[in-house]
């Protein structure tokens, strides 16, 4: 099945600065990579997402790459608000089933 | 208003008995699922269902039961088969199974007491 790694586990940037998260996976036949994030006590929620067809998405200030041959993606955050503090999720889909990484949690300093 | 509901927020069971967790969707999605999150672990899927009255599953379904009877609806059931039982519940709807936005309920915490 599946596996999908994350890294690094926690992250703390100072507000401005920006933030990366990288993510691998195991499956070739995976072809949708999702971005959630989760606020405490509820459910994470979607940020950005991108298709294996796809090497780069951009919205705003959160950007997502795509290495198919290397089986790795990652999400970049610029400018970071502290509003961005939350865990993030990676994961990896193949046909119905949506595989996660363990998590990222990351801290703005103000 | 569109979404997917998991009720009740807070649960407690004692050791030794059955307790279902619902998860009812009015987005009109085909795909449901059910997720565990225990700290530092990330989520880990227990069962999901593509379609009414099918579901498969996950990478730790041991301890656990669903049904989907319909589509709004994937109960989950913990039996006391489940050693573990206590952690934070995810409940996940999507339109077409995997290649589209999956969405989240608010989540139920579990605890055994």
């Amino acid at each position: 099945g599946e596996n999908v790694e994350q890294h690094p586990s926690t992250l703390s940037v100072q507000e401005g600065d920006s933030a990366v998260i990288k993510c691998t996976y195991s499956d070739s036949a995976s072809n949708y990579f999702p971005w959630y994030k989760q606020e405490l006590g509820k459910g994470p929620q979607l940020i950005i997402d991108i298709r294996s067809n796809v090497g780069e998405k951009k919205d705003q200030r959160i950007a997502v790459t795509l290495n198919k041959t290397a089986k790795h993606f990652s999400l970049h955050i610029t400018e970071t608000q502290p509003e961005d503090s939350a865990v993030y999720f990676c994961a990896a889909v193949n046909d119905y089933k949506l595989s996660f990484g363990a998590g990222t949690t990351v801290t703005v300093r103000a | 208003d569109g979404g997917i509901t998991q009720s009740p927020k807070y649960l407690f069971r004692k050791e030794g008995q059955n307790v279902t967790l619902s998860c009812e969707q009015n987005l009109n999605h085909d795909a449901m699922y059910w997720y565990r999150q225990d700290p530092g672990q990330g989520l880990r899927l227990i069962y999901y269902s593509q379609i009414v009255n099918d579901f498969q599953k996950g990478d730790i379904a041991e301890g656990y039961s669903v049904s989907r009877e319909k589509k709004e609806s994937f109960p989950l059931t913990v039996t006391s088969a489940q050693k573990n039982p206590t952690a934070f519940y995810l409940c996940a709807s999507s339109k077409t199974g995997g290649r589209t936005e999956a969405f989240f309920g608010q989540g139920t915490r579990l605890t055994v007491v």
